[in-house]
C-alpha cells in the first residue's frame, strides 16, 4: 500500500532563517506531488505541484521554492523565512489522473517567532 | 475557478443521518466533486467524490443534483468519530480549489 512521510511534525523558527520541509511517498510511481499551507480556520492554499522530477508549477509569488530530486520526494524551501510564513504545511500526492483523490501527510506545524 | 458554498457549522446527533449540502453554481462540465474531512492538527482525509451520478462508499454517500449545481454529503449514521470539518471541492485538472468547508459537531 501506499504512504506518505513528511516531517517535521512541528517546527519554531526565527524570522530569516532557512528553511526545509521534505515529504516522500511510498508503495508507487510517477505520482502527482504537491505542496499545500493552512491558516487557522481557513481551507487549504495550493502552494506548487509537480508531475515529474524537475516540473514544478508554482501557484502563489512568495519566498517559498519546492524541488522534486527523486520521483518520489518534494521538498519546500525558503532563503529567509518571514512572519507570515507561519502556518500548517501538507504535503499530498495522487496518480497521475485528473479525477483521482489526493492523499495528505500529517502536516508540518511551522511557527515563526 | 469555480468556488463551493458551504454553511460554517452543522450540529448533529450521535447514530442519525447527517447531510451536508455544498453549492457550486459555477461548476464546469468537466470538474469533479470531491469531499474531504479534517480532524483539528492533521492532513485532509479523502471520502469521496463524483461527475454526475449518485455515489457510494463505505465512509459516506454523494447525491448530486440533476443540473450539477449542489450536492449532499450523506453520513448515513454518524459517530463521534465523524466531527471533523468538512470540505467540498471542486478538481479541475490538479488543482483543488478550497472553500472554508462545514465544521460538523456531533452531540453525544
Amino acid at each position: 500500500s501506499q504512504t506518505i512521510h513528511q516531517w517535521p511534525a512541528t517546527l519554531v523558527q526565527p524570522v530569516g532563517s532557512p528553511l526545509s520541509l521534505e515529504c516522500t511517498v511510498e508503495g508507487t510511481s510517477n505520482p502527482n506531488l504537491y505542496w499545500y499551507r493552512q491558516a487557522a480556520g481557513r481551507g487549504l492554499q495550493l502552494l506548487f505541484y509537480s508531475i515529474g522530477i524537475d516540473q514544478i508549477s508554482s501557484e502563489v509569488p512568495q519566498n517559498l521554492s519546492a524541488s522534486r530530486p527523486q520521483d518520489r520526494q518534494f521538498i519546500l524551501s525558503s532563503k529567509k523565512l518571514l512572519l507570515s510564513d507561519s502556518g500548517f504545511y501538507l504535503c499530498a500526492w495522487n496518480q497521475p489522473y485528473s479525477n483521482q483523490p489526493q492523499h495528505f501527510g500529517d502536516g508540518t506545524r511551522l511557527s515563526i517567532l | 475557478d469555480a468556488k463551493t458554498t458551504q454553511p460554517n457549522s452543522m450540529e448533529s446527533n450521535e447514530e442519525e443521518p447527517v447531510h451536508l449540502p455544498c453549492n457550486h453554481s459555477t461548476i464546469s462540465g468537466t470538474d469533479y466533486i470531491h469531499w474531504y474531512r479534517q480532524l483539528p492538527s492533521q492532513g485532509p482525509e479523502y471520502v469521496i467524490h463524483g461527475l454526475t451520478s449518485n455515489v457510494n462508499n463505505r465512509m459516506a454517500s454523494l447525491a448530486i443534483a440533476e443540473d450539477r449545481k449542489s450536492s449532499t454529503l450523506i453520513l448515513h449514521r454518524a459517530t463521534l468519530r465523524d466531527a471533523a470539518v468538512y470540505y467540498c471541492i471542486l478538481r479541475s485538472n490538479y488543482q483543488l480549489i478550497w472553500g472554508a468547508g462545514t465544521k460538523l459537531i456531533i452531540k453525544p
